[in-house]
């Protein structure tokens, strides 16, 4: 199947630093792509949607001004949380949908991020 | 609006033992698809399966299987002889047919498989 990378793996950061999430789509265009959110025990939770060339869709409750999305490419979108505050820190997973494919859409390993 | 609801929080079983995970749906859409997911301690997602709303064919993969009643809006998965590689939260989720949808998940099912 296809795959998505997502870099960093983990990160630890202070607070008040800016995190930079990045997903990949290493073996296949994805014009929307999908960052998750998920804390501890919990299900995973859509933030944004983010589309190639045009602004992301962010989700009720969710600040776009602290979690900047960017999708500059067929196979690259990035996610950087600004100012992070302890809780920030969760497991941030992207999912990347096969260009004009209804089901095709994979998941990223995800990022575990930690604010001190 | 979707909604993807699994009543068991967390289900325990010995190894060996049959273990059913339940999963009930809730969709406005008649094309839709679900989906089965594993996540482990270490986080990524591994897919299971994915049977879309036309299909009501059950499926059996090794000891997987899977039972899907639209009459019901079900979709339960089974794991037979369960081992102890099993441990680790089951979801089920939810998309409907559309290029930019994303997927709806439920709560999740955390799987532990004693020896």
């Amino acid at each position: 199947g296809a795959v998505v990378s997502q870099h960093p793996s983990w990160v630890i950061c202070k607070s008040g630093t800016s995190v930079k999430i990045e997903c990949r789509s290493l073996d296949f265009q994805a014009t929307t792509m999908f960052w998750y959110r998920q804390f501890p025990k919990q299900s995973l939770m859509l933030m944004a949607t983010s589309n190639e060339g045009s602004k992301a869709t962010y989700e009720q409750g969710v600040e776009k001004d602290k979690f900047l999305i960017n999708h500059a490419s067929l196979t690259l979108s990035t996610l950087t949380v600004t100012s992070a505050h302890p809780e920030d820190s969760s497991f941030y997973i992207c999912s990347a949908r096969l260009a004009l494919s209804y089901n095709e859409q994979f998941f990223g390993p995800g990022t575990r991020l930690t604010v001190l | 609006a979707q909604k993807v609801t699994q009543a068991q929080t967390e289900i325990s079983v010995v190894e060996k033992e049959d273990v059913t995970l339940d999963c009930v749906y809730e969709t406005r859409d008649t094309t839709y698809y679900l989906f089965w997911y594993k996540q482990p301690p270490s986080g990524e997602l591994v897919f299971l399966i994915r049977r879309n709303s036309f299909d009501e064919q059950n499926e059996i993969s090794g000891r997987y299987s899977w039972n899907f009643q639209k009459s019901t809006s079900s979709f339960n998965f089974t794991i037979t002889a369960s081992q102890v590689v099993d441990s680790a939260v089951y979801f089920c989720a939810l998309t409907k047919l559309s290029f930019r949808q994303n997927f709806v998940f439920g709560p999740g099912t955390r799987l532990s498989v004693l020896p």
